[in-house]
């Protein structure tokens, strides 16, 4: 079993500002983590992902996450906020290797860049 | 490849209707799955594809609803007697296979039920 818990349902940024978006994630099995964004209507669209090797991961848009095993999180990060961020934040779980099939998410976080 | 399509965009049915939506994955990809999300929340799995088999469904998957994948290519989801607990967005997306790949999602299709 998995599960995925995303601490926050809103958070306000001014724009330059870090975005720290939290993820915790619990998993029976060596996790496949992810983080997806969706912008109103649209669907979701992959912003990064941590499978094995480096633990520091990097995306598109200048986010990036850090899967810490003791903690069982995976955070995400921004450094600086952008207008353009302003959409919702979805974190998921997909158990590793031959357990891996469907993907778990978590409930999003709403993100608001103040300019 | 022009990713992930989804047919309607938009759908409303009065409540005892069926409706019917479509999904073309893309085409190299031979898993699809079905999600389900409403308003606020995170996408529910529904059910998923690998070529033509529906391997998964998940217990959210009442009696009414049916997904097919006759050819491995492109995927139905029907819903029979529409209920208005049915409103929510409908996503589809495909994968390679097994292993550290993301999904790729369509733009879903958004019911409502009046």
């Amino acid at each position: 079993a998995q599960s995925v818990t995303q601490l926050g349902s809103h958070v306000s940024v001014s724009e330059g500002a870090l975005v720290l978006l939290r993820c915790n994630y619990s998993s029976s099995v060596p996790p496949y983590l992810f983080w997806y964004v969706q912008y109103p209507n649209q669907g979701l669209q992959l912003l990064l992902k941590y499978t094995t090797g480096a633990t520091l991961v990097k995306g598109i848009n200048g986010f990036e996450a850090e899967f810490k095993k003791s903690e069982t999180s995976f955070h995400l990060t921004k450094p600086s906020a952008h207008m353009s961020d302003a959409a919702e934040y979805f974190c998921a779980v997909r158990g590793g290797g031959a357990a891996g099939n469907k993907l778990t998410f978590g409930g999003g976080t709403r993100v608001l860049v103040k300019p | 490849d022009t990713g992930v399509s989804q047919d309607p965009r938009h759908k409303i049915t009065k409540r005892g209707q069926n409706v019917t939506f479509r999904c073309d994955p893309i085409s190299e990809h031979n898993r699809l799955y079905w999600y389900r999300q409403t308003l606020g929340q995170g996408p529910e799995f529904l059910t998923y594809f690998q070529n033509e088999a529906q391997l998964e469904k998940s217990r959210l998957l009442s009696d009414r609803f049916s997904a097919e994948r006759p050819k491995g290519s492109f995927s139905t989801l029907e819903i029979q007697r529409t209920e208005q607990g049915d409103s929510a967005m409908y996503l589809c997306a495909s994968s390679p296979g097994q292993g550290d790949y993301g999904y790729t999602f369509g733009s879903g299709t958004r019911l409502t039920v009046v």
